[in-house]
This record gives C-alpha cells, sequence and structure tokens, in this order.
C-alpha cells in the first residue's frame, strides 16, 4: 500500500525558512516524479511545484519560483521542499502526491502558518 | 496559464439521483483532466485520471467524460459516501491548475 507521511510543518515568521519532507512508502519511489500541492484555510487546491523521477527536472508555479526549492532523495524514498522567504499567503497546508497516473496517492498534508 | 472553470459552485441532490458535474479549460488540454474528491478534514483522492479511467478501487458509479476543453464527472447514483468536494485538475501544460471545485451536499 503507497504511504505518504509529510512532515515539518509550523508555525513560522515571514521572511523565514522551513523544509518539508515527506516520506514515502509501498512503492519504488525512485519510478516516478512527484508533486507537491497547498490548500489554504477554507480555499481550493493549488499545484505547487513537481520533480521528475530523477531530480532532474523540476517545475514550480510562478508565486515561489526563486522561493521554494523541491528536491528528492531516492535512497532514502523521501520527497522535500525547501521553503525559503516565506510570505503570510504561503499559510496553507502542504500535500505531497505521486505521479504514476496523475496525482495518485497523497499524504495527509503538513499545516504551515507564516504569521508574526 | 490554463484557467479551470468548475460549475456548479455548489449542488445538492438526492440519493439516488444522476449527478453531473462539469469543469471548462480555457484552452484545449487533450483529455489530460483529473478528477479529486474531497471529504471533510482530509486529503483529496484520485477518481478519474485522463478523462474516463476509472482509479483503482473507485465505485463503478463514478464515471468521466469530455474532450477539448469541457469535461464532465457523472456520479450515476447519489450515495451519502458522496458528500464531498470535487476539483478537477488539467496536467496537459505547466503550470497545472485546478478548478474552483463542486461542493456536493445530499438534499
Amino acid at each position: 500500500e503507497v504511504q505518504l507521511v509529510e512532515s515539518g510543518g509550523g508555525l513560522v515568521q515571514p521572511g523565514r525558512s522551513l523544509k518539508l519532507s515527506c516520506a514515502a512508502s509501498g512503492f519504488t519511489f525512485s519510478n516516478y516524479g512527484m508533486h507537491w500541492i497547498r490548500q489554504a484555510p477554507t480555499k481550493g487546491l493549488e499545484w505547487v511545484a513537481s520533480i521528475s523521477p530523477s531530480g532532474g527536472s523540476t517545475y514550480y508555479r510562478d508565486s515561489v519560483k526563486g522561493r521554494f526549492t523541491i528536491s528528492r532523495d531516492n535512497a532514502k524514498s523521501t520527497l522535500y521542499l525547501q521553503m525559503d522567504s516565506l510570505r503570510s499567503e504561503d499559510t496553507a497546508t502542504y500535500y505531497c502526491a505521486t505521479a504514476i497516473a496523475a496525482m495518485d496517492a497523497w499524504g495527509q498534508g503538513a499545516s504551515v502558518t507564516v504569521s508574526s | 496559464d490554463i484557467q479551470m472553470t468548475q460549475s456548479p459552485s455548489f449542488l445538492s441532490a438526492s440519493v439516488g439521483e444522476r449527478v453531473t458535474l462539469s469543469c471548462k479549460a480555457s484552452q484545449n488540454i487533450n483529455k489530460y483532466l483529473d478528477w479529486y474528491q474531497q471529504k471533510l478534514g482530509e486529503a483529496p483522492k484520485l477518481l478519474i485520471y485522463n478523462t474516463n479511467n476509472l482509479h483503482t478501487g473507485i465505485p463503478s458509479r463514478f464515471s468521466g467524460s469530455g474532450s477539448g476543453t469541457d469535461y464532465t464527472l457523472t456520479i450515476s447514483s447519489l450515495q451519502p459516501e458522496d458528500v464531498a468536494t470535487y476539483f478537477c485538475l488539467q496536467r496537459n501544460s505547466w503550470p497545472l491548475t485546478f478548478g474552483s471545485g463542486t461542493k456536493l451536499e445530499i438534499k
């Protein structure tokens, strides 16, 4: 069974950094791309970033480009999202998801609150 | 960016009723359209990918159709456990974009 477990969320001041992790199990992590998606409180879903199986290709939404970095460690079956220069509008629950057929499996989410 | 417009934003229907949700893209997305279900307090779940492919374990009362810019999710016989918000997602081009969702309730 595919399992994705996010960690690293929390309360952070504007301008500071935070790094999310997504531990994967139940599938061959190195064979598949991965996504980060976020959802602001009471709002809809917003794609954040994606990464290819090898990590050689990455994609970002414009509003996080230059501030967020998606990466992966295939030996550890773990996906990361380094978030720098955080803004209040980055406050959301962040989900990781597999990219097999689509966004096939999702983690439970990690809550990030950016506030002074 | 491709804009995804879902309608209606809210739908109330009776148990057993056939329900149709719509998603319209601002340009051709070549059937790279998925549907996700999100129940209150839970992570989203994939229902249908690439317009009409039912994800593993999803009941057959869910189906999808469409092409070009217009796509539809149909629930053939609404069940109480289908109460949720449904989102469409286009994966034809970057950035990936979601619709704003349809909240489905039981009448």
